[in-house]
């Protein structure tokens, strides 16, 4: 099984904030990896996929990176609205998906 | 516009039964593989299960093999999840969603809470 951790698992910050969360999986998914944004009560919304590609209508301020085993999402200037719990997922195989634990992002 | 609609969702005592619905729209059904994500209160998202765009292929998390089962119906665009044998620790808001082949999961509905007390 493939296992994803995610770092911090919560992280204070200020609107204006430059933040990045890091994700790692237990080995290599050779880039198949998306990172989401969910908020209570609410459909988890899909920000980057395929580890770096920003999906259509999510905000220029997101932006993921890695490779191998090692990835990572910035938010370039935290707006009120970010303020809300990200998941990294991997998804390098059909049998079997796996989300990271997720981080929130608090004020 | 693609929707995603759960259904289905509610009460149930523990080794009970229940059978949800995802319904679909806005785009060709029968073309993507569909997926089951749950999260249960106070925790985070975990993958429940995959199928593929024409029903012959399923895969599960461990915790759910053999007591659940997904299904679609391709002709009337529709997904389902049969969970049997539940447990208190199935007790989340399970949401379907579909899997695009570069993205993942892309497109979610807005999810159907199941809760599993006596």
């Amino acid at each position: 099984d493939i296992q994803m951790t995610q770092s911090p698992s919560t992280l204070s910050a200020s609107v204006g904030d430059r933040v990045t969360i890091t994700c790692r999986a237990s080995q290599t998914i050779s880039g198949w990896l998306a990172w989401y944004q969910h908020k209570p009560g609410k459909a988890p919304k899909l920000l980057i996929y395929k580890t770096s590609s920003l999906q259509s209508g999510v905000p220029s301020r997101f932006s993921g990176t890695g490779s191998g085993t090692e990835f990572s999402l910035t938010i370039g200037c935290l707006q009120p609205d970010d303020f809300a719990t990200y998941y990294c997922h991997q998804y390098s195989s059909y049998s079997l998906f796996t989300f990271g634990p997720g981080t929130k992002v608090e004020i | 516009e693609v929707q995603l609609v759960e259904s289905g969702g509610g009460l149930v005592q523990p080794g009970g039964s229940l059978r949800l619905s995802c319904a679909a729209s806005g785009f060709t059904f029968s073309s993507y593989w569909m997926t089951w994500v749950r999260q249960a209160p106070g925790k985070g998202l975990v993958w429940v299960a995959n199928i593929k765009e024409d029903g012959n292929a399923e895969y599960y998390v461990d915790s759910v093999r053999g007591r659940f089962t997904i299904s679609r119906d391709n002709a009337n665009n529709s997904l389902f999840l049969q969970m049997n044998y539940l447990g208190v620790d199935d007790t989340a808001v399970y949401y379907c969603a579909t899997v695009g082949a570069a993205t993942g999961p892309d497109y979610w509905g807005q999810g159907t809470p199941v809760t599993v007390s006596s």
